[in-house]
């Protein structure tokens, strides 16, 4: 069964550092990889999807990259904003179904 | 197109009671999915359908919970009767062809709260 986990569970940086967020997972044979975003009480936002044969994908200040064989992705944010302060989900595609990470809570003060 | 669109936003009802939730994924898609969201377990698949076919099912916790997809245009969940511990968030998502290298596309999602 596929495991996905995510670190840290929470983050809190001050304006305009760069960060990463790292997502692992147990099972290789995935199809892609997706990064979302969940503000308080609303639903996921898409930000990046990799797939399988991707090493990266970049989508303004945010790069996702994906290292397959070892089971691992991270989510770099340059310049981080307090726009930026969210939850953030890793979710792994398998044959149909998608599985989620519980997310890195991040806050970045003014 | 308006994306994946559940109703209602919030729910609110006493233990016992019967509750539906609903879903009218993006046109085209043929899959659709329903997850629930809580702080302790993060989300969960419940069920997932193809061309309007439940394919698994393992993830609805008991029989209190049911699902259908009359047509490619909607789905619905149902707890009957419903428990407090069902309260959580639950989301739809739908995709096209799951074995393509394709993204889910959520709602916005249904809070539910079993008093």
């Amino acid at each position: 069964k596929q495991e996905v986990t995510q670190i840290p569970a929470a983050l809190s940086v001050p304006e305009g550092e760069n960060l990463v967020l790292n997502c692992s997972f147990t099972d290789s044979a995935i199809y892609n990889l997706q990064w979302f975003r969940q503000d308080p009480g609303k639903g996921l936002t898409s930000l990046l999807l990799i797939q399988s044969s991707q090493r990266e994908q970049t989508s303004g200040r945010l790069n996702a990259s994906l290292d397959k064989s070892s089971g691992r992705s991270t989510l770099y944010i340059a310049a981080s904003q307090p726009g930026d302060s969210a939850t953030y989900l890793c979710a792994v595609k398998g044959y149909s179904t998608l599985t989620f990470g519980k997310g890195t809570m991040l806050l970045v003060s003014p | 197109d308006a994306g994946v669109i559940q109703s209602p936003r919030h729910e609110v009802t006493e233990m016992g009671q019967e509750v539906t939730l609903r879903c009218k994924p993006i046109s085209g898609h043929d899959y659709l999915f329903w997850y629930r969201q809580t702080m302790m377990r993060g989300l969960e698949l419940l069920i997932y359908f193809n061309n309007n076919v439940p394919i698994d099912d393992s993830g609805m916790p008991e029989d209190r919970f049911s699902a259908k997809m009359p047509n490619a245009s909607f789905s619905t969940l149902k707890i009957q009767p419903s428990e407090p511990r069902d309260s959580a968030v639950y989301f739809c998502a739908s995709s096209l062809t799951g074995q393509a290298n394709y993204g889910y596309t959520f709602g916005s999602g249904t809070r539910l709260t079993v008093v």
